[in-house]
């Protein structure tokens, strides 16, 4: 029972570095989502995605980019990684919208960009 | 209320005290309540969605009520333990929107 994989789990980047985060999930669940979790806030939504082969922009998507192009891989992408980009990663799934039903998590990424 | 909130933002309890704390959230174009509990170092899981006005979910010593005309939700704890040390996240969801708050940290004292 994996459930939702995300990889890795701590990363550090200088400022100008790009990197892709890798979230798998195995429940067939059609969305997926990206969310951002910094000190006193809550998580905060990046992008989501209703299904393979869609992506669309959440709360805080800019410098961020994602793919679907398989149904059980969500990726997010920093092309040129800046230190507001520091923060801890979470890929979400879900059967139906999360408006709807429970969202499943993955661990985290800990990124650090300086 | 625009956002999500959550009270208090820490909560210390000794082992065996009950408590609760709070979520307060638009009731404008309101659609679901989830709490979801956050140990540390692992991820978020999912306790209760909530949809109706007066709805009440249990999930053995955590219960949690719901008001939607208000926009709040409380989550009760009877007989705190160790183990329910974590973080409690809120989320409010509308049609196209969910928001989550913060979260409360609780920590259990043996």
């Amino acid at each position: 029972n994996a459930g939702v994989t995300q990889t890795p789990k701590f990363r550090v980047l200088k400022t100008g570095q790009s990197m892709t985060l890798l979230c798998a999930q195995d429940m067939n669940h059609e969305y997926m989502y990206w969310y951002r979790q910094d000190p006193g806030m809550g998580l905060r939504l990046i992008h989501y995605s209703v299904g393979e082969g869609t992506t669309a922009k959440g709360e805080v998507p800019d410098g961020y980019n994602v793919s679907r192009l398989k149904k059980q891989n969500f990726l997010l992408g920093l092309e040129s990684a800046a230190p507001s980009q520091t923060s801890v990663y979470f890929c979400a799934s879900s059967y139906r919208r999360v408006q709807n039903t429970e969202a499943f998590f993955g661990q985290g990424t800990r990124l650090t960009v300086v | 209320i625009l956002n999500v909130e959550q009270s208090p933002q820490s909560l210390h309890v000794q082992e065996g005290d009950s408590t609760n704390f709070t979520c307060s959230f638009p009731s404008s174009n309101f659609y679901a309540l989830h709490w979801y509990r956050w140990e540390t170092a692992k991820s978020p899981e999912a306790l209760f969605v909530m949809t109706l006005n007066g709805d009440e979910k249990k999930k053995g010593r955590i219960s949690a009520t719901l008001n939607t005309k208000e926009g709040y939700s409380y989550l009760y704890i009877k007989g705190s333990q160790p183990e329910d040390s974590a973080t409690y996240l809120c989320a409010s969801t509308s049609y196209d929107k969910v928001i989550f708050g913060p979260g409360t940290s609780l920590s259990v004292i043996p």
